[in-house]
């Protein structure tokens, strides 16, 4: 089956930027969405389709996706983006939705 | 505004049976395809099933292949998973999402999600 694997948490300074990674068997050949999600709080899509940005999500929030990577970007952080994201895709060989094993960001 | 409702949730012991359901309103229900995914308490997302905006096509993940059922009724504007032989490791919040096309299992995201509803087996 096809994984996604994540770094469990990313720490960044108010402010300044943080890169959330994503990576899978050639990745860059599949469309790759972000969600955030808060404590409590259902999923939300802060990108789709690799670097789109749903509307009402701010620029801060940027996608990038090649190779065995994908990025998830977030620059200026704000104590606000303090959550948990997850990247995911559609494996056509299985069939199945694959989410990523999740990212813990956490706003110094 | 789109609005997905998740209800049907509980305490059920391990081999017992439960059915969700999620009503959706703000859109065409039968437009889109549908799918559920859980979450276990501290854990991360993990899809379980997606149906066709018909119901005709359905797909579930190995975990749940021949416990769990996914089906709509699009006359309702809802969505069920019923499941069956329930064990320990399916406890979780289980959340509806509307997906991006009428077709299932296809490069898109989800958009929007319900609250959730929690699922507990235990004796």
């Amino acid at each position: 089956s096809y994984v996604l694997t994540q770094p469990p948490s990313v720490s960044v300074a108010p402010g300044k930027t943080a890169t959330i990674t994503c990576g899978g068997n050639n990745i860059g050949t599949k469309s790759v969405h972000w969600y955030q999600q808060k404590p409590g709080q259902a999923p939300l899509v802060v990108i789709y389709y690799d670097g789109d940005r749903p509307s009402g999500i701010p620029e801060r929030f940027s996608g990038s996706n090649s190779g065995n990577t994908a990025t998830l970007t977030i620059s200026g952080v704000e104590a606000g983006d303090e959550a948990d994201y997850y990247c995911q895709v559609w494996d056509s060989s299985s069939d199945h939705y694959v989410f990523g094993t999740g990212t813990k960001v956490t706003v110094l | 505004e789109v609005q997905l409702l998740e209800s049907g949730g509980g305490l059920v012991q391990p081999g017992g049976s439960l059915r969700l359901s999620c009503t959706a309103s703000g859109f065409t229900f039968s437009h889109y395809a549908m799918s559920w995914v859980r979450q276990a308490p501290g854990r991360g997302l993990e899809w379980v099933s997606a149906i066709s905006g018909s119901g005709g096509v359905t797909y579930d993940a190995d975990s749940v292949k021949g416990r769990f059922t996914i089906s709509r009724d699009n006359s309702k504007n809802t969505l069920y998973l019923q499941m069956n032989r329930l064990r320990a490791e399916d406890t979780a919040i289980y959340y509806c999402a509307k997906d991006q096309s009428v077709v299932a299992l296809s490069p898109n995201y989800f958009d929007p999600w319900g609250q959730g509803t929690l699922v507990t087996v235990s004796s």
